[in-house]
């Protein structure tokens, strides 16, 4: 079965600073892999996605992540954190042959200190 | 375009009483997902629909029940609710035929309170 993990349960990081959110994946074939942030209160909103290809893959709102095949990896960065990117960060992977499914991590809470 | 629209947006129910939420999806989109957010358990797949077909059911009992209109708007239901069941419930949307890669869209939630 296809599965993430998200090692950090929090992230601080002060504003101006780069931020890194860590994901490792376990998958059979060809890797999906989402990242979303939550805001409280808020459904998911989709940053960005890695299908094939180049293994930096630019989203929304400054951020980006590196896949790493040799590590399993799919880290979320960006180079220099806001107050307002303080909100949860969910890395996900698609359940490969299962229609619809995405198999989320646990999450990591992102906290920018001004 | 409109994104995902969920109704209600809170709810508050006694154990043992059965709810229902609404799920419209983005426009064009034939597909619906439905997820369960709970702090112990996170986020995890309730199932998913397609021109009102279930293509796909998660680990979830037989209480938890959807189902899709011709428009594509979903709903899914909740019977017999237990304290458990208290969760933010949400729904995504996508095209719903392009495979593995493509992108949900979700909507802001429906925040259930069992009691």
């Amino acid at each position: 079965a296809q599965s993430v993990a998200q090692p950090e349960d929090q992230v601080n990081v002060a504003e101006g600073n780069p931020l890194t959110v860590k994901c490792t994946y376990s998958v059979s074939g060809n890797p999906y892999l989402f990242w979303y942030v939550q805001y409280p209160n808020r459904g998911l909103q989709f940053l960005l996605k890695y299908i094939t290809g180049d293994n930096l893959v630019k989203g929304s709102y400054g951020f980006e992540a590196e896949f790493n095949k040799s590590q399993t990896s799919f880290h979320l960065k960006k180079p220099s954190a806001l107050v307002s990117d303080s909100a949860l960060y969910f890395c996900a992977v698609r359940d490969g042959g299962s229609w619809g499914k995405l198999q989320f991590g646990a999450g990591t809470q992102v906290v920018v200190t001004p | 375009k409109a994104g995902v629209t969920q109704t209600p947006r809170y709810l508050i129910k006694t154990r043992g009483q059965q709810v229902t939420l609404s799920c419209s999806p983005i426009s064009g989109h034939r597909s619906v997902s439905w997820y369960q957010q709970t702090p112990g358990q996170g986020l995890q797949f309730l199932f998913e629909y397609f021109s009102e077909t279930q293509r796909n059911k998660g680990n979830f009992p037989g209480r938890f029940s959807g189902r899709q209109f011709s428009n594509s708007r979903s709903e899914m239901n909740v019977s017999t609710l237990e304290l458990g069941d208290s969760a933010l419930y949400l729904c995504a949307s996508s095209l719903g035929d392009r495979g593995l890669a493509e992108t949900q869209y979700f909507g802001p939630g429906t925040r259930l309170l069992v009691l």
